[in-house]
């Protein structure tokens, strides 16, 4: 299994909006709609930021939203802020190999 | 309260075995409700599933690593253990354990992860 597709890197200022994409196959994201999102800071657990494609977890600001098209789901980060600045990796389920990860977006607040 | 702690060596020599174990606190290892894996992420490099073990005892393993690797659990102790064996320099990575709900297909808990290196 493949990791899913992830620009390297995507940044904004404070304040705007940014949109991190991850793109599978029609054997992952296309088939199901179970994409999650991590937050990963340096030293510190992972974070659920959204489940099952667009569900986010109590506690997750309603600045991330999730959403997909075809074999592509997006992270979106609304009103950008500068603890916002981290690593994020999207996760598919992939049927018999269940879980599949993203190559990682490194996010940068300018 | 849900926590996920890792524990295990921090260097371990090519071809040597791996025993890496996850104390969980919050929750019960026997509850249906949840259960847990185990995911890697070398250095600048992708997370990557590695292993998950159902409340029932139910296991599933990535394809790629599945000849190497066992997941279990000690209930009594809350914890998962996951060894790995005939390590090699590739396989130094920060491990993490997480917590995923029962008939779910995320992880919404996860340890702070421990980070092993190999190398002789």
């Amino acid at each position: 299994q493949s990791a899913l597709t992830q620009p390297a890197s995507v940044s904004g200022s404070p304040g705007q909006s940014i949109t991190i994409s991850c793109t599978g196959t029609s054997s992952d994201v296309g088939s199901y709609n179970l994409v999650s999102w991590y937050q990963l800071h340096p030293g510190k657990a992972p974070k659920l930021m959204i489940y099952e494609g667009s569900k986010r977890p109590s506690g997750v600001s309603n600045r991330f939203s999730g959403s997909k098209s075809g074999n592509t789901a997006s992270l979106t980060i609304s009103g950008l802020q500068a603890e916002d600045e981290a690593d994020y990796f999207c996760c598919s389920y992939a049927g018999s190999s269940p879980y599949v990860f993203g190559t990682g977006t490194k996010v940068t607040v300018l | 309260q849900v926590t996920l702690k890792e524990s295990g060596p921090v260097l371990v020599k090519p071809t040597e075995t791996l025993t890496l174990t996850c104390t969980v606190s919050g929750f019960s290892l026997s509850n249906a409700k949840m259960g847990v894996s185990w995911i890697r992420q070398p250095p600048g490099k992708a997370l990557e599933w590695l292993a998950h073990i159902f409340s029932n005892d139910e296991k599933s393993y990535s394809t790629s690593l599945k000849s190497r690797l066992t997941i279990s659990k000690d209930t009594s102790k809350s914890q998962v253990v996951l060894t790995m064996t005939n390590m090699d320099p590739v396989d130094t990575a920060t491990y993490y354990c997480a917590a995923a709900p029962a008939r779910a297909y995320y992880f919404d808990y996860w340890g702070q992860g421990t980070l092993v290196t190999v190398s002789s």
